[in-house]
């Protein structure tokens, strides 16, 4: 079946530092995917999407690049600030499927350090 | 804010209480979702409800009832849940359950079973 892995964490890294996490996929066809990032105490906010390969989404300062080669979509950000701690979400959809079908990674806890 | 407004933030209920969450959204949106988020656990899909009707219930246990009286809003009852119950409870809305569609999510309401 479809599914999202996303690199563990936490995933503590100093401002400035450059971010990137890790999420590839399983799925049949060529499925949607988002980013998600969930800051404390709030529910998720949708970060970023791509629809199809080569697609680069982006917003705040992060991107991600659908590649369909290696089934991967990982988030980057140049330059973290203390204000992107979070826990963030790698996502899919598969193509023609409704959209309670979307799936998410187990999520990746990132924290900056001042 | 994010037009899906969840009350209340906070519950903390006994296993023989019966209690109900709600869900509001301002977007006009005609599809309406119910997540469970665990600690280290992917979000589980627990409903689905389109135009007001149930389209998906990801075998759920029966201690949880969801209600969807029109499109903008959303219950999900609760009567005799067990520990393993607390969790952070979100609510998502999407305009509809196809397309590419991202769906909007409510800050949640944090769950706790004595």
């Amino acid at each position: 079946g479809d599914s999202v892995t996303q690199m563990e964490g936490p995933v503590t890294l100093s401002e400035e530092a450059f971010l990137t996490i890790n999420c590839t996929y399983t799925a049949t066809g060529y499925p949607s995917l988002f980013w998600y990032v969930q800051y404390p105490g709030e529910g998720l906010q949708l970060l970023l999407k791509a629809t199809k390969a080569d697609d680069k989404g982006s917003n705040k300062g992060f991107e991600a690049t659908y590649r369909k080669e290696t089934t991967s979509f990982h988030l980057e950000k140049g330059s973290v600030q203390v204000s992107d701690s979070a826990v963030y979400f790698c996502a899919l959809r598969a193509l023609y499927s409704s959209a309670s079908k979307i799936i998410f990674g187990s999520g990746t806890r990132l924290s900056i350090r001042p | 804010e994010t037009g899906v407004t969840q009350t209340p933030r906070h519950l903390v209920m006994g296993m023989t209480n019966k209690k109900s969450l709600k869900c509001e959204q301002h977007l006009g949106h005609n599809a309406m979702y119910w997540y469970k988020q665990s600690a280290k656990k992917p979000l589980e899909l627990m409903f689905v409800y389109s135009l007001e009707e149930r389209v998906e219930n990801n075998s759920v246990p029966s201690r949880f009832s969801p209600e969807c009286p029109n499109s903008s809003h959303l219950f999900l009852h609760l009567h005799t849940l067990q520990p393993e119950d607390s969790a952070l409870y979100l609510c998502a809305s999407s305009p509809g359950t196809g397309g590419d569609e991202p769906q909007h999510f409510g800050d949640g309401t944090r769950l706790s079973i004595l």
